[in-house]
Formats: C-alpha cells, sequence, structure tokens
C-alpha cells in the first residue's frame, strides 16, 4: 500500500458526460501528479499540483482540468467524454522531486 | 523518436532465471532513473531508485545506468512467478527542461513455475 488512495475504483459513464476523479496524496506529501494509461499509450503525464498551484502540465486535453486543495486532496474532472477516453487514470504524490508514489487507480470506462 | 525505448516484450522465462530488462533513451539531461513494476490493474509500484551513473542493488534486484550509452538496465535474479507483472522504467531531468518523469512502455515479465 503507497498511502495514496484514489476513489471511485471504477466509473462506468455514457459519451458527453462529466465526472470527477478523487485523491489523497500520501501523508506529509505536497506534490500531486495525474497519469492516463491506455493500451496504446501507455503511462501518460497530465498534470501536476505541488501544495494547491499547478506546476507542470503534460499532454492534457483541454476538456480536462484538475484542481489541489487547501487540505492537499486533489480531483481531476473530465467533461464532454469521449470514448478515447477510456482508461485508467492514476494519482501520485512525491516527498520531493525524484520519487512518485502510485495510488491504485481509477478505471474509467465510457460508454 | 520516443525519448524513452523499452522492448513490450512479452518476455517469459523459468523460474530461477536471470531476467534483464532494459531501457534506452535519447535526453543526455536525465539524471533519475528509476523502476517500477506494475501488477495487472494496480497502480505502478516503485522498485529501484537510481541517480546518475552507476549500479544499485537491493536484495534480487540490481538496476544500472549507463549514461554514456543512454542505457538502464534492471536485472532480477533467481526470479518467482511472484515476479510476473509489467515492468516500466521512467527517468527525469527534474528542475531541467523537461521537469517530469517520462515512463518507457513497459515490459511484461512471465515467470513460469
Amino acid at each position: 500500500d503507497s498511502g495514496v488512495t484514489q476513489t471511485p475504483k471504477h466509473l462506468i459513464t455514457a459519451t458527453g458526460q462529466r465526472v470527477t476523479l478523487r485523491c489523497s496524496p500520501r501523508s506529509g506529501d505536497l506534490s500531486v501528479y495525474w497519469y492516463q494509461q491506455s493500451l496504446d499509450q501507455g503511462l501518460q503525464f497530465l498534470i501536476q499540483y505541488y501544495n494547491g498551484e499547478e506546476r507542470a502540465k503534460g499532454n492534457i486535453l483541454e476538456r480536462f482540468s484538475a484542481q489541489q486543495f487547501p487540505d492537499l486532496h486533489s480531483e481531476l474532472n473530465l467533461s464532454s467524454l469521449e470514448l478515447g477516453d477510456s482508461a485508467l487514470y492514476f494519482c501520485a504524490s512525491s516527498p520531493r522531486q525524484d520519487t512518485q508514489y502510485f495510488g491504485p487507480g481509477t478505471r474509467l470506462t465510457v460508454l | 523518436q520516443k525519448e524513452v525505448e523499452q522492448d513490450p516484450g512479452p518476455l517469459s522465462v523459468p523460474e530461477g532465471a536471470i531476467v534483464s530488462l532494459n531501457c534506452t533513451y535519447s535526453n543526455s539531461a536525465f539524471q533519475y532513473f528509476m523502476w517500477y513494476r506494475q501488477y495487472s490493474r494496480k497502480g505502478p509500484e516503485l522498485l529501484m531508485y537510481t541517480y546518475s551513473s552507476g549500479n544499485k542493488e537491493d536484495g534480487r534486484f540490481t538496476a544500472q545506468v549507463d549514461k554514456s550509452s543512454k542505457y538502464i538496465s534492471l536485472f532480477i535474479r533467481d526470479s518467482q512467478p511472484s515476479d510476473s507483472a509489467t515492468y516500466l522504467c521512467a527517468m527525469s531531468d527534474y528542475g531541467g527542461a523537461t521537469n517530469k518523469l517520462i515512463f518507457g512502455t513497459g515490459t511484461l515479465l512471465a515467470v513460469q513455475p
């Protein structure tokens, strides 16, 4: 158990809908990262927050947004969902820049 | 060309074999190198972490980094069926131009009892 929690574990929704994925980092970790993992793309970095502020952006679509709250938990919002958004979404947290600890992931299925 | 290349496998070995997993990369600024293990439908788990060049050993696992060749390896000795998983290499130039963790696509390993 990495200490990173993610909810929900599974999410099934329809195209065009909006969902919110939640992540609680390890105690004391200020950085939160979001990744998308699909079969054909591997693990893709989406966005990083550090102590409430956006720190780095990766291949995140404009339909996706994230935020980190004062209690350091983070939410990833996915809107206008498409079939191709079906994937595993992971959150990771880190105590410093060089190591990241991953949560169990949220499996999103868009029908 | 991808920044990090990793043979996707699958790699199948008998129990007790020595396993060699490799990644090559193109960005000479990478200084931090990691190996993650991912069981099916689970989150990646940090296995090994190395800064710059050299070797690091942890039990049955040895990580090697050769920055001159832009090549990193993970060796697993006395492999066990419980080692069956996908192994992902990852690297970064934290503080530099990339400043994020770049993952390989992963190698699927199956250790046969």
